[in-house]
């Protein structure tokens, strides 16, 4: 069970924009800035897209943006193309019990 | 450009020790700017942090895996290891190694990763 709470789908057409929510409490999301986001298509490694909330790595489309607001942390793809079409995951920094790091179960997202 | 590659037995038996390494090309695993970390992900499902480790040997690990995990780092050969004592079926997964960015707390970049099977 984890401790971050994503919905299992989004789905849209091309162009359209989606956002995938990633929910956690005071003691990941809400407690620092250190939210990251990670793509990954089927087979494949995951792939940073965005980190600290709303930065982008080097090569990473502008068309993903990151978001905070409280406890919920959000993931906005624009435009949405056919190849986005993959497994979304959130990340948080954790201070629970000891500090580490949270995944979420992951978000499918369908291009429909 | 850095380069990730885990390696281990495909097949580790139950009770016994999961033993992986990660060799890291076309950087420095003595930075002081990153950390070495391990992820998994059991079959169909998502993603598990299970710890990091800094050249020096300083380590992280996930609360809920500490007591079955030693990790180490060594430099001369570039490349880091996990090792999971007693493991069951529940630790069947692809295992990922990754550069820890640990001031921004993220992961980026990643090894192909390793399907281990825990079977008798």
């Amino acid at each position: 069970q984890s401790a971050l709470t994503q919905p299992a789908s989004v789905s849209g057409s091309p162009g359209q924009s989606i956002t995938i929510s990633c929910t956690g409490s005071s003691s990941d999301v809400g407690a620092y800035d250190y939210v990251s986001w990670y793509q990954q298509h089927p087979g494949k490694a995951p792939k940073l897209l965005i980190y600290e909330v709303n930065n982008r790595p080097s090569g990473v489309s502008t068309r993903f943006s990151g978001s905070k607001s409280a406890n919920t942390a959000s993931l906005t793809i624009s435009g949405l193309q056919a190849e986005d079409e993959a497994d979304y995951y959130c990340s948080s920094y954790t201070i629970r019990t000891t500090l580490h790091y949270v995944f979420g179960p992951g978000t499918k997202v369908t291009v429909l | 450009q850095l380069q990730l590659q885990a390696s281990g037995p495909g097949l580790v038996r139950p009770s016994e020790t999961l033993s992986l390494t990660c060799f890291v090309s076309g950087g420095s695993i003595s930075s002081g700017t990153y950390y070495w970390g391990w992820i998994r992900q059991p079959p169909g499902m998502g993603l598990e942090w299970i710890g990091s480790v800094f050249y020096s040997g300083d380590s992280y690990q996930n609360p809920s895996l500490k007591s079955r995990i030693s990790m180490s780092v060594d430099t001369s050969k570039s490349h880091f290891s996990l090792k999971l004592s007693s493991v069951t079926a529940a630790d069947t997964g692809v295992y990922y190694c990754a550069r820890h960015r640990m001031v921004e707390a993220s992961f980026d970049f990643w090894g192909l990763g390793t399907l281990v099977s825990v079977s008798s």
